[in-house]
């Protein structure tokens, strides 16, 4: 089966980074991408294609990947980046799609 | 800016088939640049991806579901659908749809999400 797995949580003080990993073998073939879910919200892509950033999102939010892991890096975390946050990949042979267990931001 | 909108039933009886519509506006659902996704999150939990289809009908349904789902596409309404059978209350959920950027794989990535439709599996 295709399994990327994320910490439950991160916590934070603001203006710290806040780094969440996410590991899966299909990470070392394919594109990972990450996802904000604020509480009532749906999903908000922030990072595809392991680095790359849509315009509308902060730069303060990056990317990278290496081998099997994908991270997710905040720099200088703010009260408003506080969300659970997702990573995404195709599996191995780019038929099926799997999400990470999803990684509650705390920032306070 | 392509804009996306779930409907469908918001309570299905146990056993019965679940079936959503999503209404594509701002794009063309035959735009061969996108495959067209749905992912859903049962209440307090994570995202699960259901599967993706492209515009000339190919689907690419999860492994875990593949048994119970079938996607279609309407492009004179520029729709596509998911119908979920045999539903239990496992599959009560708030549903999205996506667009999704074609990039190596056949799923793409879920780079534009609806709001979201609530269904319950209840008697």
């Amino acid at each position: 089966s295709h399994d990327l797995t994320q910490p439950p949580s991160v916590s934070v003080s603001p203006g710290q980074t806040a780094t969440i990993t996410c590991s899966g073998d299909a990470l070392s073939t394919k594109y990972a991408s990450w996802y904000q879910q604020k509480s009532g919200q749906a999903p908000v892509l922030v990072i595809h294609a392991d680095t790359k950033r849509p315009s509308e999102i902060p730069e303060r939010i990056s990317g990278s990947a290496s081998g099997t892991m994908a991270t997710l890096t905040i720099t200088a975390a703010q009260v408003e980046d506080e969300a659970v946050y997702y990573c995404f990949s195709p599996d191995s042979s780019g038929s099926h799609g799997a999400f990470g267990g999803g990684t509650k931001l705390t920032v306070l | 800016q392509v804009q996306l909108q779930e409907s469908g039933p918001g309570r299905v009886k146990p056993s019965e088939t679940l079936s959503l519509t999503c209404t594509v506006s701002g794009d063309s659902i035959t735009n061969n640049r996108y495959y067209w996704g749905w992912i859903r999150q049962p209440p307090g939990k994570g995202l699960e991806w259901i599967g993706t289809l492209y515009y000339t009908g190919s689907s690419y349904p999860s492994p875990s579901l593949s048994s119970r789902v079938s996607m279609s596409i309407d492009p004179s309404k520029n729709q596509f659908s998911l119908q979920l059978t045999s539903v239990s209350a496992a599959d009560t959920a708030l549903y999205y749809c996506a667009r999704c950027p074609r990039d190596d794989s056949w799923t793409g990535y879920p780079a534009s999400w609806g709001q979201g439709t609530l269904v319950t599996v209840s008697s």
